[in-house]
């Protein structure tokens, strides 16, 4: 069935430092690639998304590439503060059809002052 | 907009007793989906409705659980009886329509605990 798979389990960065995660998935029909960030207490919130028509997005210090040959996308967070400190999930969907989100098992980031 | 609202946010029962756990979605939203999270499985999808039709509920664990969306305001996901096993956080989102947007905004999520 659909899976995703992502690495690392748990970062831990310097801050000011990049911090990359990576996701590969299996079903070639998805085309609607989503990053949520979650912190202790709350529910997943949508911090960038791309679509697979586009191979990269950026807003101020995140950005996300879609490479679709090979079935993977990053998350790429430059100049990292400690209020980044969260679990971070990529998720994967045939975002128009229906929208089930298959998500990545989820990457604990550490971002230490 | 309030966003996704979930009752209760934590809850404690019993082994065999019936749990309920409510949404309400954002309001002139389309779609409706329930996560269960554990530290073992992830975030996992359990089902999820358009319009309020179910549309896939092969996340949905066994017969224990059932889940109903009566109009476009609410949800629930029953499970009866509940077992330790079932102890999870459940997370609600909704969806605009996929014309709109793509995006899913989650509930608080509620945290169930069976003893």
């Amino acid at each position: 069935g659909e899976n995703v798979e992502q690495h690392p389990s748990t970062l831990s960065v310097q801050e000011g430092d990049s911090a990359v995660i990576k996701c590969t998935y299996s079903d070639s029909a998805s085309n609607y690639f989503p990053w949520y960030k979650q912190e202790l207490g709350k529910g997943p919130q949508l911090i960038i998304d791309i679509r697979s028509n586009v191979g990269e997005k950026k807003d101020q210090r995140i950005a996300v590439t879609l490479n679709k040959t090979a079935k993977h996308f990053s998350l790429h967070i430059t100049e990292t503060q400690p209020e980044d400190s969260a679990v971070y999930f990529c998720a994967a969907s045939r975002g128009s059809q229906g929208g089930k989100l298959i998500f990545g098992q989820g990457t604990e980031l550490s971002v230490k002052p | 907009d309030a966003g996704v609202i979930q009752s209760p946010r934590h809850e404690v029962t019993e082994m065999g007793q019936e749990v309920t756990l409510r949404c309400k979605p954002i309001s002139g939203h389309n779609s409706l989906f329930w996560y269960r999270q554990t530290m073992m499985r992830g975030l996992e999808l359990l089902i999820y409705f358009n319009n309020n039709v179910p549309i896939d509920d092969s996340g949905m664990p066994e017969d224990r659980f059932s889940a109903k969306m009566p109009n476009a305001s609410f949800s629930t996901l029953k499970i009866q009886p509940s077992e330790p096993r079932d102890s999870a956080v459940y997370f609600c989102a909704s969806r605009p329509h996929p014309d709109r947007s793509y995006e899913q905004y989650f509930g608080p999520g509620t945290r169930l605990t069976v003893t």
